[in-house]
């Protein structure tokens, strides 16, 4: 299976909002309404920011929020704050108990 | 609250198998709808799904890797294992071991991570 596709990099200035997206086929994100989006700071593990397209997990902020249209998924951060730069990974599910990440998206404050 | 931990060498030979294992703590591994899952990252690269296993034993494994691949379960222990065979500098990476919810399809919590080096 191939990695799903997000933009290598994304930027905005504290306050505004910055959208990633997270582009698969009809086999991953388009079939299925299992798309999770991960956060992942220098040297950490990854930290589960979304899941189900559009679900939070308790304690994530309200300021990130996901959606998807066809065979695309997208995470946007409203209000950028300083600690939101980090790398974003986004994951679905594809079928026959399998699972696919994307190639990661670097979220810059500038 | 649950806490995973990775375990194990840090080098290994080209050729050889790459052993891991993951000791769940602050809670059991037999909990109902939750597998238990590898995830690697090379450095400087994204995230790669190796597999995961239920409490029972049952497993799925990335396919690209599955030849390789062995994910066991020790729930004596409240531990879990990988182990990737005839590996390569490509397999070098970091190793994180994750509570799968297997509802929702997501990785909820996640180890500290391990690095492997694979080299002579």
């Amino acid at each position: 299976q191939s990695a799903l596709t997000q933009p290598p990099s994304a930027s905005g200035s504290p306050g505004q909002s910055v959208t990633i997206s997270c582009t698969g086929t009809s086999s991953d994100v388009g079939g299925y309404n299992y798309v999770s989006w991960y956060q992942q700071h220098p040297g950490k593990a990854p930290k589960l920011m979304i899941y189900e397209v559009s679900k939070r997990p308790s304690g994530v902020p309200d300021r990130f929020s996901g959606s998807k249209s066809g065979n695309t998924a997208s995470l946007t951060v409203s209000g950028l704050q300083a600690e939101d730069e980090a790398d974003y990974y986004c994951s679905s599910y594809a079928g026959s108990n399998n699972f696919v990440f994307g190639t990661g998206t670097k979220v810059t404050v500038l | 609250q649950l806490q995973l931990q990775e375990s194990g060498p840090g080098l290994v030979k080209p050729s050889e198998t790459l052993s891991l294992t993951c000791t769940v703590s602050g809670g059991s591994i037999s909990s109902s709808s939750y597998y238990w899952g590898w995830i690697r990252q090379p450095p400087g690269k994204g995230l790669e799904w190796i597999g995961s296993i239920y409490y029972s034993g049952s497993t799925y494994y990335n396919p690209s890797l599955k030849s390789r691949v062995t994910i066991s379960v020790d729930t004596s222990k409240n531990q879990f294992s990988l182990k990737l065979s005839s590996v390569t500098a490509a397999d070098t990476a970091v190793y994180y071991c994750a509570r799968h919810d297997w509802v929702y399809s997501a990785f909820d919590i996640w180890g500290q991570g391990t690095m492997v080096t694979v080299s002579s």
